[in-house]
C-alpha cells in the first residue's frame, strides 16, 4: 500500500530562519513527490515536484525539497521564512506502475512568528 | 485558462437533503479528481475519471454518495440523501495525461458542505 507521513502536524519559525517540514513516504514502485500548499479558505496550490534527477528540487516562492531516497524522505525547505509562508503544507505521491491516483499526507500547519 | 471551477463555494442543506456539487475542469486534462477534507481525516480521495470514465470509486464512502462525469468539461458529486457527518470541504482537480505521474494535480476553490 502507498502512504505519505508528515509525523508534524504543527511546525512554529520565527521569520527569517529556515524552515522544514518533513515528509516520509512508503511505496513500492517508483515514487513521484510533490508539495502542495492550502492558504486559508482557499485550494490547494503546487509548489514543486521530484520526478527524476536532482535529488534537490526547487519551486515556487523560494521552497525547495530534498529527495533521499534511503531514507525514504521529502522535506521541505526554505532558507528564510516569511509570515507569508503561514499556511497548510501537503506532501503527496504518485507510484508508477500503479493507480493514478495522487496520495496525500494528513497536511502540516505551519506558522511564521514575526 | 480560468483554472479549476467549482459552485457553489459554500452549501448548507438540512439533513436528508440532497445536494449536487459541480466542477469544471481546465480544458485539455483528462483526468478529474474529487477529494474530501475534513479535519478528522485529512484528504481522502473519493473518485476519479480519465476521460470521462470513472476509474477508481473505491474512495467513495457509501451508496449516497455518486459522481458523473457527462463530457470533458463538466463533472458532478451527488450526496442523497445528506447527512451531517458529510459536512466537509470537497475539493475537485484536474490534470493533464499521458506521462500523469510527471503531472501535477489543480485544484479548485472548494465547496464548504453544511448539512445541518
Amino acid at each position: 500500500a502507498q502512504s505519505v507521513a508528515q509525523p508534524e502536524d504543527q511546525v512554529n519559525v520565527a521569520e527569517g530562519n529556515p524552515l522544514t517540514v518533513k515528509c516520509t513516504y512508503s511505496v513500492s514502485g517508483n515514487p513521484y513527490l510533490f508539495w502542495y500548499v492550502q492558504y486559508p479558505n482557499r485550494g490547494l496550490q503546487f509548489l514543486l515536484k521530484y520526478i527524476t534527477g536532482d535529488n534537490l528540487v526547487k519551486g515556487s516562492y523560494g521552497f525547495e525539497a530534498e529527495f533521499n531516497k534511503s531514507q525514504t524522505s521529502f522535506h521541505l525547505k526554505k532558507p528564510s521564512a516569511l509570515v507569508s509562508d503561514s499556511a497548510l503544507y501537503f506532501c503527496a505521491v504518485r507510484v508508477w506502475p500503479g493507480a493514478n491516483n495522487l496520495f496525500f499526507g494528513t497536511g502540516t500547519r505551519l506558522t511564521v512568528i514575526p | 485558462d480560468a483554472g479549476v471551477i467549482q459552485s457553489p463555494r459554500h452549501e448548507v442543506t438540512e439533513m436528508g437533503q440532497e445536494v449536487t456539487l459541480r466542477c469544471k475542469p481546465i480544458s485539455g486534462h483528462d483526468y478529474l479528481f474529487w477529494y474530501r477534507q475534513t479535519m478528522m481525516r485529512g484528504l481522502e480521495l473519493l473518485i476519479y475519471f480519465n476521460n470521462n470514465v470513472p476509474i477508481d470509486d473505491s474512495g467513495m464512502p457509501e451508496d449516497r454518495f455518486s459522481a458523473k462525469m457527462p463530457n470533458a468539461s463538466f463533472s458532478t458529486l451527488k450526496i442523497q440523501p445528506s447527512e451531517p457527518r458529510d459536512s466537509a470541504v470537497y475539493f475537485c482537480a484536474s490534470s493533464r495525461g499521458g506521462g500523469l505521474v510527471n503531472t501535477e494535480a489543480f485544484f479548485g476553490q472548494g465547496t464548504r458542505l453544511t448539512v445541518v
